[in-house]
Order: structure tokens, then sequence, then C-alpha cells
């Protein structure tokens, strides 16, 4: 069965810190990557995917992510985060057979002015 | 991006009683919907799967009987929880997605039941 797993609960940075959030799937097959953001009161939003090509996908709002396919991993970065960045980040596998999405547990970001 | 829009937001119900939950599709036409659940701090947990006009597909460990779906449109899908119980009570959020594998699944806003 498909599983992702994200290592970080809680992070805590200080504004313009660098970001890096794990995320590790474990599914033999194709799998398409997400990573979603949830800000405070609000919906999931998309941030980033990746299908298939360049493994550095860059997304919305400064983020990025590098698929390592040797590792299955798919981190979340950022260079310089922001207050407004404070929010619960998901990372989330497809199965191309399934496509259902399988989430991981979520990372919360708390960033400090 | 497309808007998927949940009803209610939050509800609360008395134990024994049924809640009916929409999720509708608003500018797009959603061949699948996607319902999860979500615990306080913890991650989403896909509870089924429904395709327009056809039988939802459940999870394993989730009571088909308890948490009866019907996607009798492409631009609605409904979850009723039956009999709810306090247990019950959680996040849950839907997801629609309008075509193959490459399209995007947009999410609602959830809605919030608790039961009494």
């Amino acid at each position: 069965a498909q599983s992702v797993s994200q290592h970080n609960h809680h992070v805590i940075l200080s504004e313009a810190a660098s970001l890096e959030l794990g995320c590790n799937y474990s599914y033999g097959g194709t799998v398409n990557l997400f990573w979603y953001v949830q800000y405070p009161g609000q919906h999931l939003q998309l941030l980033l995917k990746y299908f298939s090509g360049d493994p550095l996908v860059k997304g919305i709002k400064g983020f990025e992510a590098e698929f390592i396919k040797s590792k299955f991993s798919f981190n979340l970065r950022k260079p310089s985060v922001q207050w407004s960045d404070t929010a619960e980040y998901f990372c989330a596998a497809m199965d191309t057979g399934r496509r259902a999405l399988t989430f991981g547990s979520g990372t919360r970001l708390q960033v400090q002015p | 991006g497309a808007v998927v829009s949940q009803h209610p937001s939050w509800v609360i119900c008395k134990s024994g009683t049924s809640v009916k939950i929409e999720c509708r599709s608003l500018d797009f036409q959603a061949t699948t919907m996607f319902w999860y659940r979500q615990f306080p701090k913890q991650s989403l947990m896909l509870m089924a799967t429904s395709n327009e006009g056809s039988k939802a597909t459940y999870e394993q460990g989730v009571e088909k009987d308890k948490f009866l779906i019907n996607h009798a449109s492409l631009t609605l899908s409904t979850l009723t929880v039956t009999s709810a119980h306090p247990e019950d009570s959680s996040f849950y959020i839907c997801s629609a997605r309008e075509g193959g594998s490459f399209t995007e699944a947009f999410f609602g806003q959830g809605t919030r039941l608790t039961v009494v």
C-alpha cells in the first residue's frame, strides 16, 4: 500500500530563514507527487505538483520541490520564508491507478516575525 | 483555479440523527469526487471515491452503511452520516477532479461536524 511520511511535525523559523520540509513516499509504481498548504481557517491549496520531466518543480509563492527517485523523496523548499507562510503543509502522493491522494501527516510551519 | 464548495461549513447534531454534507463543483464537471476525514492535528484520511452515476468505492475500515455517498450529477456529491455518534465528530473534506490522471484535484473548505 502506498504511504507518505513527513518527519517534521512542527517547524518554527524566523522570517528570512530558509525552509526545507521532508517528504518520503512508499510506492513502487508510477506516482505523482503534490504539496498542499492549508492556511489557518482555509481550505487546502495546491502549492506544486510533479508528474514527470524536470525533477525540480517550481510552485507558487516561491516554493519549489525536488523529486529524487532513488531516495523516494519530494522535499519542499523555500529560500526565504515570510510570516505569511505560517500554515500547515501536506505532502501527498497519487498512484496513477487509483487516482486518489494519500496524504502525509502534515507539518505545521510557524514563522516568527 | 476551479472552485469546490462544501455546505454546511459546520454543523452540530444530536446523537442518533443523520447529517447530509454537500459538495459542489461550481465551474467544472467533476467526474470523480473524493471524501476525506481529518482528525485534529492529523492528516486527511481518504474515506471513499465516487464516480458520477456509479457506486462509491470505500476504503478499508469505512462503513458504507454509515457514510452514504451519492454522486448523482457531475457537479454534486453528498455524504450522509447516518445515526451519528460523538465519535463521528470530525472535519470532513471533499475533493473533486474534472478528468483524467493529470488533472488537479480541488478541495472544498471542509465541514466541521460535532455530534452531541
